[in-house]
């Protein structure tokens, strides 16, 4: 099966524009992810869809950052305004849908290979 | 303190010696754990799943996971070239449907041949 793709691999701007990053899942995975890591720091959580629905935004640094995934397939971030501090590599990651509320429901994530985002 | 911390290494291990590779967590609530595997400029590969006290082995790879210290690893035997990557730990807390993966700085391990 194709794996999570990520569009574009590396996107270079000037601080003020817009970039939207997208992401394919992995077919028929409902669970989406974003995750973010700026140079030297771990990767870190931004928000977690179900199917159309956002289940948790609570890693969104801020109302800069957009996250849509209409139809519940393929998810775009797009960050309106860019600011310096927005650099880094931005992950994708999709799961299968979760079975019932116990441990053994946590499905495996996958990632894509990221968008590395610069901010001049 | 960070929630994952682990080494960042480098660490060095000659080919065919066992690497072994270390992770603490911080939430005692944490339920599930993974490592990854990821080489430069591409994506995370999942490697390693472990839930329950004890060792898990599939091939070479050996996960192992003590709730009780808060401490999970894995160990690489008969260390190939090929292993030469960033090994990060993550760890999740399923609760309410959230299933957010928090990760460790990852340990970058170099296997010299």
């Amino acid at each position: 099966e194709a794996g999570v793709t990520q569009f574009p691999s590396h996107s270079v701007i000037e601080k003020g524009q817009t970039v939207t990053l997208r992401c394919d899942p992995i077919s028929g995975h409902d669970n989406l992810y974003w995750y973010r890591r700026v140079m030297g720091k771990e990767i870190k959580f931004l928000l977690h869809f179900v199917k159309e629905s956002k289940q948790d935004e609570s890693g969104m640094p801020n109302n800069r950052f957009l996250a849509e995934r209409t139809g519940g397939t393929y998810s775009t971030l797009k960050v309106q305004p860019a600011e310096l501090e927005d650099s880094g590599v931005y992950f994708c990651a999709s799961s299968r849908k979760t079975v019932a509320a116990s441990v053994f429901s946590n499905q495996p994530q996958h990632f894509g290979d990221g968008t590395r985002l610069s901010i001049l | 303190q960070k929630e994952v911390e682990q080494n960042s290494g480098p660490l060095s291990v000659p080919e065919g010696a066992i690497a072994s590779l270390n992770c603490t967590y911080s939430d005692r609530g944490s339920q599930s754990f993974f490592w990854y595997r990821q080489y430069s400029g591409k994506s995370p590969e999942l490697i390693m799943s472990i839930y329950s006290n004890g060792d898990k082995e599939d091939g070479r790879f050996t996960a192992q996971l003590n709730k009780a210290s808060q401490y999970v690893s894995l160990l690489i035997r008969d260390s190939q070239p090929s292993d030469s990557a960033t090994y990060l730990c993550a760890v999740n807390r399923v609760s309410g449907g959230n299933e957010k993966l928090t990760f460790g700085t990852g340990t970058r391990l170099t296997i010299i041949p």
